[in-house]
């Protein structure tokens, strides 16, 4: 089987760094990504990580170790609109599908 | 540029009617997914097609059944809906299952079944 575990909710203040954990457990890993998802609203693509190490996009980084079967995405300088659900995803084998985790929601207060 | 279009986005059916939701991309992508997402549950993987041609169960595909039409189409059936059914269903799409890639999705269908 497969599944990804992350903290349900998370709070942090504006101007604050939050970080979202995920472990996962998958047959034949092979990457892992982050999405984001304003209520009501589609997921949109973050980041990814197919390496062990950390991955930087602006205020977002992205950090995994396959050795731990653990990654985490790191927020900075947290705004109000960084209020949101945020998900991991697993890849799986080449030719399986993308699995997501039950999401973690922000809040972020001024 | 339309990416992922979803239709219907809102629909209500009764306990026992069928529907198809339907999906398109026009990113010349491979692969397709779909997705239901439930309070509390994040997105589960319906059913997903690696390329035109195949299609695969994901995690919950009892009640439902795919078609990959074309590379640009991919659509979810409900034969008997359910009130268990009831969700905000979503389709994906990336250029490869299993690269690391982005997955694009559409806007959701917003299902209730009473």
């Amino acid at each position: 089987g497969q599944s990804l575990e992350q903290p349900s909710e998370v709070t942090a203040v504006e101007g604050a760094i939050v970080q979202i954990n995920c472990t996962y457990q998958t047959s034949g890993f092979y990457g892992l990504s982050w999405y984001q998802q304003h209520d009501g609203g589609a997921p949109t693509f973050l980041s990814y990580n197919g390496l062990d190490g950390l991955e930087e996009t602006g205020r977002f980084s992205s950090f995994l170790s396959r050795s731990d079967s653990y990654g985490y995405l790191l927020l900075q300088e947290l705004q109000m609109k960084d209020s949101a659900s945020y998900f991991c995803a697993a890849n799986n084998q080449a030719g399986t599908a993308l699995i997501f985790g039950k999401g973690t929601t922000l809040s972020v207060s001024s | 540029n339309a990416g992922v279009t979803q239709t219907p986005k809102f629909q209500v059916l009764k306990t026992g009617q069928s529907m198809t939701l339907q999906c398109a991309q026009d990113m010349n992508h491979n692969s397709m997914y779909w997705y239901r997402q439930d309070p509390g549950m994040g997105l589960r993987l319906i059913y997903y097609s690696a390329s035109e041609g195949t299609t695969d169960k994901g995690e919950v595909p009892n009640g439902y059944n795919v078609s990959r039409l074309n590379k640009r189409e991919f659509s979810l059936r409900l034969e008997s809906a359910a009130p268990s059914q009831t969700s905000v269903y979503f389709c994906a799409s990336t250029q490869a299952t299993g690269l690391p890639t982005e997955a694009f999705f559409g806007q959701g269908t917003r299902l209730t079944v009473v």
